[in-house]
């Protein structure tokens, strides 16, 4: 069974770009996550999907991220402007039922 | 607020020892309890415990939960320099089905 896939593994930005991540869940699986790692934290949830619908949404920062899952499937997250905070392990992770499963995550710099 | 805290953050052995990681959690309603190990990025599955399944072992890695006391334990015996990483430890409320809160982890080096 694949895993979670994602890409880009790295991205350097400076602050005020835009940048976007991908995410292809693992197949079967109706509920998708984006988590921000920053150094030395735990994971925190940014966005939890059910199929393509939004379940949570709360701790997203609405005003520079957004993160769409149009057809249930894959996923983009986006940042529009970056800030130097937004340093961080940008990871997606996929469930069926209970047990998340992770992608490689992206490694963001914004310089 | 949901809430999970773990300790120590991190821990330096040599192989061989035999590690205890903590974690504590106040999860609203809470539903289970997952550890994962992360290295270099992705966070693996290690254990699920519920309240129906408050022991689980695996090799030279077990862990507990204690409902009473609202904690986990990670144990590694006989640790090898592979089991240096960062683990971590979620609590999963009740309300949301998938959601999890994870604590900082716990960074175990192991040293030849």
């Amino acid at each position: 069974e694949a895993g979670v896939a994602q890409s880009p593994r790295y991205k350097i930005i400076e602050k005020r770009q835009s940048v976007a991540f991908w995410c292809n869940p693992i197949s079967g699986h109706a509920t998708l996550y984006w988590y921000q790692q920053i150094l030395g934290q735990g994971p925190k949830l940014l966005i939890q999907f059910q199929n393509n619908g939004v379940v949570d949404d709360s701790q997203l920062p609405k005003d520079r991220f957004s993160a769409e899952r149009l057809k249930g499937v894959d996923s983009t997250l986006k940042i529009q402007p970056a800030k130097l905070e937004d340093s961080a392990v940008y990871l997606c992770a996929s469930s069926r039922v209970d047990t998340q499963y992770f992608g490689p995550g992206t490694r963001l710099t914004v310089l | 607020e949901d809430k999970v805290v773990q300790s120590p953050l991190s821990l330096v052995v040599h192989e061989g020892d035999t590690v205890t990681l903590n974690c504590s959690y106040e999860v609203t309603n809470f539903r289970s309890l997952l550890w994962y190990k992360q290295e270099k990025k992705a966070p693996t599955f290690l254990f699920m415990l519920t309240s129906s399944g408050i022991e689980k072992k695996s090799g030279r890695l077990s862990s507990i939960l204690d409902k009473k006391e609202l904690s986990s334990i990670l144990n590694i015996t006989a640790t090898q320099t592979g089991d240096s990483a960062i683990y971590l430890c979620a609590g999963a409320p009740g309300s949301n089905t998938g959601k999890l809160i994870f604590g900082q982890g716990t960074t175990l080096q192991v040293k030849p």
